[in-house]
């Protein structure tokens, strides 16, 4: 079965410094991972996502990640946070090789101090 | 991406009545979808999964008496939380995949149960 670890409820970075988000990974399978991130009161927006190509992913506003299979990771990272980053942010793994269920971590808050 | 659209945004109710979300997928024909629900500062657990002309199927714990999933369309799929309960007060998500491979979220949907 699938599962993903996010650790860290709370993040708070200044602005213009790095932004490290951690999710971790289990899975019997070649996994699919996903960032979304969610701003208050709206949906999710995919940030980026993984899906056994290469192993380090760009994506929108600057985030990017790896996919560390020795380490079970795919942590989000970006080199300079700006004020506008701050939200929740969620790793996801999808559930199953022919459906698209996604199963989420518990969010990562992220605040960036001005 | 698939655009995704839900209504109502935010919804007050008694306790004891009936409310229906709807969601639309605006560009893209959905045999599946799925319905998420994220109670405050906890991360998104799917409930169900839409399907089209056929019934849905629930995760485990989520009655499907007390939620009932409509997709008679390849374009619209409704949730009605039925008897609401205060407890029932959530944030309730539906998506759209377009490939086994991602997810696209509608804006969500705040109830809230009086």
């Amino acid at each position: 079965a699938q599962s993903v670890t996010q650790l860290g409820s709370h993040v708070s970075v200044s602005e213009g410094a790095l932004v490290l988000l951690r999710c971790n990974y289990s899975s019997s399978v070649p996994p699919y991972l996903f960032w979304y991130v969610q701003y208050p009161n709206q949906g999710l927006q995919l940030l980026l996502k993984y899906t056994s190509a290469a192993t380090l992913v760009k994506g929108i506003n600057g985030f990017e990640a790896e996919f560390k299979k020795s380490e079970t990771s795919f942590h989000l990272t970006k080199p300079s946070a700006h004020m506008s980053d701050a939200a929740e942010y969620f790793c996801a793994v999808m559930k199953g090789g022919a459906t698209n269920k996604l199963i989420f971590g518990t969010g990562t808050l992220l605040a960036v101090q001005p | 991406g698939a655009v995704v659209s839900q209504h109502p945004s935010r919804v007050i109710c008694k306790s004891g009545t009936s409310v229906k979300i709807e969601c639309r997928s605006l560009d893209f024909q959905a045999t599946t979808m799925f319905w998420y629900r994220q109670f405050p500062k906890q991360s998104l657990m799917l409930m169900a999964t839409s399907n089209e002309g056929s019934k849905a199927t629930y995760e485990q714990g989520v009655e499907k008496d007390k939620f009932l999933i409509n997709h008679a369309s390849l374009t619209l799929s409704t949730l009605t939380v039925t008897s609401a309960h205060p407890e029932d007060s959530s944030f309730y998500i539906c998506s759209v995949g377009q490939s086994n491979t991602e997810a696209f979220f509608g804006q969500g949907t705040r109830l809230t149960v009086v």
